[in-house]
């Protein structure tokens, strides 16, 4: 099975600085990837997928993008972080897609002060 | 557009009894994937289950259970005999025809009380 690296596993971060949390995953080879937020210890927001090296796919428009350099590498970014950007962030992968089930990091927890 | 529903946002139940949880999706999608996670209180999501779109076959596994109909478009999770370790937030997940995109519902927290 798939294993998901997320790092680091919490930040606090003072507003308008920059962010960049990593993800990588083992065990599988092109995968599809995804950032997923979880704001008040809910609801998972889908943030961006990939589906492949460079291919950045965006559901929400917001302060925040994604990379993908290689093919088992996600990195969610941005430039200046918001109050709003709080909350628990999660990387998920998926091979094949379709019914396959999706594999999750253990989460970044990003407070924004 | 994919949509995921979980209307109820908390549970709380008495150790040993029944509990069902609900999802209904919505789709345009003739064929989809649907899927149960647990979230317990350490945040990493734990898969449970998938279903095909065209499998409405229910399943059983242990005390977990999952109806799925098509009709009604839901997808609901029962938990028999519930546990203290039942504790957690549980997600129903929607996946499209293609499989990249992936949709959480915003999940039902469950208190199992002992």
């Amino acid at each position: 099975s798939q294993t998901i690296h997320q790092w680091p596993a919490t930040l606090v971060q003072p507003v308008g600085s920059p962010l960049s949390l990593e993800c990588t995953v083992e065990g599988t080879s092109n995968p599809n990837l995804y950032w997923y937020r979880q704001a008040a210890g809910r609801g998972l927001q889908l943030l961006f997928y990939s589906v492949g090296i460079g291919q950045i796919s965006s559901e929400v428009p917001q302060n925040l993008s994604a990379s993908r350099p290689q093919d088992r590498q996600f990195i969610l970014s941005s430039k200046k972080l918001l109050l709003s950007d709080s909350g628990f962030y999660l990387c998920a992968s998926r091979q094949g897609a379709r019914n396959t089930e999706a594999f999750f990091g253990q989460g970044t927890r990003l407070t924004v002060v | 557009a994919q949509k995921v529903t979980q209307a109820q946002t908390e549970i709380s139940v008495v150790e040993k009894e029944d509990v069902t949880l609900d999802c209904v999706y919505e789709t345009r999608d003739t064929t989809y994937y649907l899927f149960w996670y647990k979230q317990p209180p350490s945040g990493e999501l734990v898969f449970l289950i998938r279903r095909n779109s065209f499998d409405e076959q229910n399943e059983i596994s242990g005390r977990y259970s999952w109806n799925f109909q098509k009709s009604t478009s839901s997808f609901n999770f029962t938990i028999t005999a519930s546990q203290v370790v039942d504790s957690a937030v549980y997600f129903c997940a929607l996946s499209d025809f293609t499989g990249n995109q992936f949709y959480f519902g915003t999940g039902t927290s469950l208190t199992v009380i002992p």
